[in-house]
Order: C-alpha cells, then sequence, then structure tokens
C-alpha cells in the first residue's frame, strides 16, 4: 500500500476551516485514501474516504487532486471537540491492512 | 453506521496470567478483523489479521503463540495475551470490515491492559 506523509501538527482557530492535508505521490490506480481521527484513549474513528471524486459527509470534505498524489480533509467549522490525531490511510480495495502513519495532531485553538 | 463493539474497555492482571480481550461486529458481517496494539504516544501498529474460519496472519515480529486469536464466527473475533509481562501493557483496538469493495475498517474502543 502507498506511504502517505501528513504534517506531524497544526493549530486551527476554533470556527475556522481546518485544512489537513495528506501526500501519497505513490498511490495507485485503484487505491482508496481513507481519513480516520483518534481522540485520546478512543479507537479511530472513520471519517471519510474516496477514490477519485472530492467527497462530503456531515463530517467533513476530502478533496483529492486529480492526479491523485495528495489529498485534503477539510472540516469546515472546527469545534474544540476536534481536537484529535488524524490518520490519512491508501489501500486497494480488497486490500487487508490499513497501516497507520504518524498522523497530524490537531489543536483547535478558543 | 457500522459498530465494533470491544470487551473489556480496560483490564488489570498479573503477571503471567492470560487475558482474553472480545471485539464484535454488532451490525454487520465482518469476514476479516484486524487486531492493533499502541503505546503511548505512538500510532498504532497492525498486529495481525483474522479471517473467520481460518488461522491469523500476524505480522513481522508479533509472537502468534502469545498473542492467540480466534475468529470463531463473522462476529466475533478474541485476542488472548498468554502469560503477560509488564511490557504487554497497552491499548488494544480491534477493527473489523465487511466485505464490500472499498469499504473502510470500523474501530472498537480499545482495551487498556496493564499487567503488574
Amino acid at each position: 500500500d502507498a506511504k502517505t506523509t501528513q504534517p506531524p501538527s497544526m493549530d486551527c482557530a476554533e470556527g475556522r476551516a481546518a485544512n489537513l492535508p495528506c501526500n501519497h505521490s505513490t498511490i495507485s490506480g485503484n487505491e482508496y485514501v481513507y481519513w480516520y481521527r483518534q481522540i485520546h484513549s478512543q479507537g479511530p474513528q472513520y471519517i471519510i474516504h474516496g477514490l477519485k471524486n472530492n467527497e462530503t459527509n456531515e463530517m467533513a470534505s476530502l478533496i483529492i487532486t486529480e492526479d491523485r498524489k495528495s489529498s485534503t480533509l477539510i472540516l469546515p467549522h472546527a469545534t474544540l471537540r476536534d481536537t484529535a490525531v488524524y490518520y490519512c490511510i491508501v489501500r486497494v480495495p480488497f486490500g487487508n491492512q490499513f497501516y497507520f502513519g504518524t498522523g497530524t495532531s490537531l489543536t483547535v485553538i478558543p | 453506521g457500522a459498530v465494533v463493539s470491544q470487551h473489556p474497555s480496560w483490564v488489570i492482571c498479573k503477571s503471567g496470567t492470560s487475558v482474553k480481550i472480545e471485539c464484535r461486529s454488532l451490525d454487520f458481517q465482518a469476514t476479516t478483523m484486524f487486531w492493533y496494539r499502541q503505546f503511548p504516544k505512538q500510532s498504532l501498529m497492525l498486529m495481525a489479521t483474522s479471517n473467520e474460519g481460518s488461522k491469523a496472519t500476524y505480522e513481522q515480529g508479533v509472537e502468534k503463540d502469545k498473542f492467540l486469536i480466534n475468529h470463531a464466527s463473522l462476529t466475533l473475533s478474541t485476542l488472548t495475551v498468554t502469560s503477560a509481562h509488564p511490557e504487554d501493557s497497552s491499548f488494544y483496538i480491534c477493527s473489523a470490515r465487511d466485505g464490500t469493495a472499498g469499504s473502510p475498517l470500523h474501530f472498537g474502543n480499545g482495551t487498556r491492559l496493564t499487567v503488574t
């Protein structure tokens, strides 16, 4: 599975949009991009995933570049409860293993 | 949405004893379940992949005789930490997915194991 690169930490003001980038330059054509977040001492929470098109759900939006080598997770109006570690993962459709990188620690500031 | 239930949420045991952790998919059938371990301030490390009705596949460096995995049904997988030692103290997290192409993993809330 493709390796992902994320900034180790980011800050965001409460109420503003949080844009979390992920680089996956070696992604192959059939690999999906998944985003999860983990709040301290809890299991990871699924946020969103996509293949080629941009996706939006009640939690976030996922923007995937046309060449698919990078993506951005957007939390439109960050709240203090969005403070967490965010993980970007790429995986083939029926591939079993999800390998986690180091993720981005997002701190939402009041 | 898909729910994965993990039990217990925390356990304290004495060195040399065994501990069993259960992972259940509550509203979907999980053909594959995964077990992760997480040490403080570190990312999740995949330990093993559990397929219903077959032997688990362990990641390199994970002792299969120490971490026994059983996936007896499409909704239940168990991880048994045998002869636990203080260095096995960690946060253990299970996850599951259905068989749909591209479907995401759903995670349990983890089990905090402390071996004294």
